[in-house]
């Protein structure tokens, strides 16, 4: 079974500048996730989509990032302008669904590091 | 919303001995507690996981234990090996209006030393 496919792997961009994430989630998987991983510290949600709905973007930085999953399949996240302090690892996860009576176990990409100068 | 500390954020073994990683978390109605390995420059993979009506699961050489009431639960990994060396996760899924949500502790380094 593949697994949770991201790209690019590794982006350095300037302060200001624009940047995007693809993520392609385990075939079948309803739910989406984007994590940010600052160096050091764990996974944090961005949004969640349930199929092409948003679940939770309650911790997005709406006016610089947003995201889409057109079809219910792949998403794209997108930075614009960067800054600083959006270095970090990217993580797209998926999920069988959300929970309820399951346990909606995470299965991550790699992630994509974002390095912002 | 919840809140998952976890303890300690480096620990540093020596081959064959065990290695104990403790979180706590905040919402009482959490209900599921899985732990994700992650290894330099992958994403985390879960390792196990606990339910909330269940105090103890093992699996090989890691178990995971529960305590409710107390709100903490612990990662034991006996007979440590140089390949448990990585960055260890806990979460707690927080049980909310319209699905779940997953809140992960700051992650454990573990280095074990051959």
């Amino acid at each position: 079974e593949a697994g949770v496919a991201q790209s690019p792997r590794y982006k350095i961009i300037e302060k200001r500048q624009s940047v995007a994430f693809w993520c392609n989630p385990i075939s079948g998987h309803a739910t989406l996730y984007w994590y940010q991983q600052i160096l050091g510290q764990g996974p944090k949600l961005l949004i969640q989509f349930q199929n092409n709905g948003v679940v939770d973007d309650s911790q997005l930085p709406k006016d610089r990032f947003s995201a889409e999953r057109l079809k219910g399949v792949d998403s794209t996240l997108k930075i614009q302008p960067a800054k600083l302090e959006d270095s970090a690892v990217y993580l797209c996860a998926s999920s069988e669904g959300t929970g309820g009576a399951g346990t909606g176990e995470l299965f991550f990409g790699e992630g994509s590091r974002l390095t912002v100068l | 919303g919840e809140n998952v500390e976890q303890h300690p954020s480096t620990l540093s073994v020596q081959e064959g001995d065990s290695a104990v990683i403790k979180c706590t978390y905040s919402d009482s109605a959490s209900n599921y507690f899985p732990w994700y390995k992650q290894e330099l420059g992958k994403g985390p993979q879960l390792i196990i996981d606990i339910r909330s009506n269940v105090g103890e699961k093992k699996d090989q050489r890691i178990a995971v234990t529960l305590n409710k009431t107390a709100k903490h639960f612990s990662l034991h990994i006996t007979e440590t090996q140089p390949e448990d060396s990585a960055v260890y996760f806990c979460a707690a899924k927080e049980v909310r209006t319209g699905g779940f949500k997953t809140i992960f502790g700051a992650g454990t380094r573990l280095f074990v030393k051959a």
